[in-house]
């Protein structure tokens, strides 16, 4: 158990919709990452979050947004939903802002399916 | 760009035989820590091994061991004494400039009785 929560495990929706993933990170972590990973993109960094504020964007679509709260805990919000959006979405937290030198612990992942 | 190289789709071993995992790196930061993550079939990444790159130790946890070699940029996963549970997708994963982390392919290792 790596300490990272994420909810929900599964989620079923259909085009057009809009949902809200959540992630919890490690006691004491301040940076949240979120990745998506699909079968043809593999593992794809989306953004990143460090005490509430962005820290780095990647291939992140307009229709998906994020945010960290005070509290840490972040959400992840797609919208518009696509066929395409359907993956494995992860959330990573670390300790620290240092980039490089900082493990990532991974959640469980929430497994989104767009019908 | 950056990029990270796994060239084994797919790999098989006996069980209690050894077995390495191949992989290269391409980052543009001096100090920064590589990964080995294991994706079993329930799909959750868990961390194997880390190897800080100003050590030139290399890094051992219990069966896993890596082979850095920095200049080369090489970062190979030796398992030994492989069990059934270590049937899983093994990524590499090295720093991006963003903080990210960034994964190669992967590598589907399975692992026969």
């Amino acid at each position: 158990d790596s300490g990272v929560t994420q909810t929900p495990k599964h989620l079923i929706t259909a085009t057009g919709q809009r949902v809200t993933l959540r992630c919890s990170p490690r006691s004491g972590d301040l940076s949240v990452y979120w990745y998506q990973q699909s079968l043809d993109q593999g593992l794809q960094f989306l953004i990143q979050y460090y005490n509430g504020e962005e820290r780095a964007k990647g291939n992140i679509l307009e229709r998906f947004s994020a945010q960290q709260f005070p509290d840490l805990h972040s959400e992840l919000n797609l919208s518009s939903l696509e066929l395409g959006d359907s993956a494995l979405y992860f959330c990573a937290s670390s300790a620290s802002l240092d980039r490089a030198s900082d493990t990532q612990y991974f959640g469980p992942g929430t497994r989104l399916t767009v019908l | 760009a950056q990029t990270v190289t796994q060239s084994q789709p797919e790999m098989s071993v006996q069980e209690a035989e050894t077995v390495t995992l191949s992989c290269t790196y391409d980052t543009s930061e001096n100090n920064y820590y590589l990964f080995w993550y294991k994706q079993p079939p329930s799909r959750q990444m868990i961390l194997v091994i880390r190897q800080e790159a100003y050590k030139q130790q290399n890094a051992t946890e219990n069966r896993f061991s890596v082979n850095f070699q920095k200049a080369a940029k090489s970062f190979s996963l030796k398992i030994s004494d492989s069990q059934l549970g270590d049937t899983a997708m093994y990524f590499c994963a090295s720093p991006g400039s963003q903080g990210n982390l960034i994964f190669g392919k992967g590598t589907k290792l399975s692992v026969k009785p």
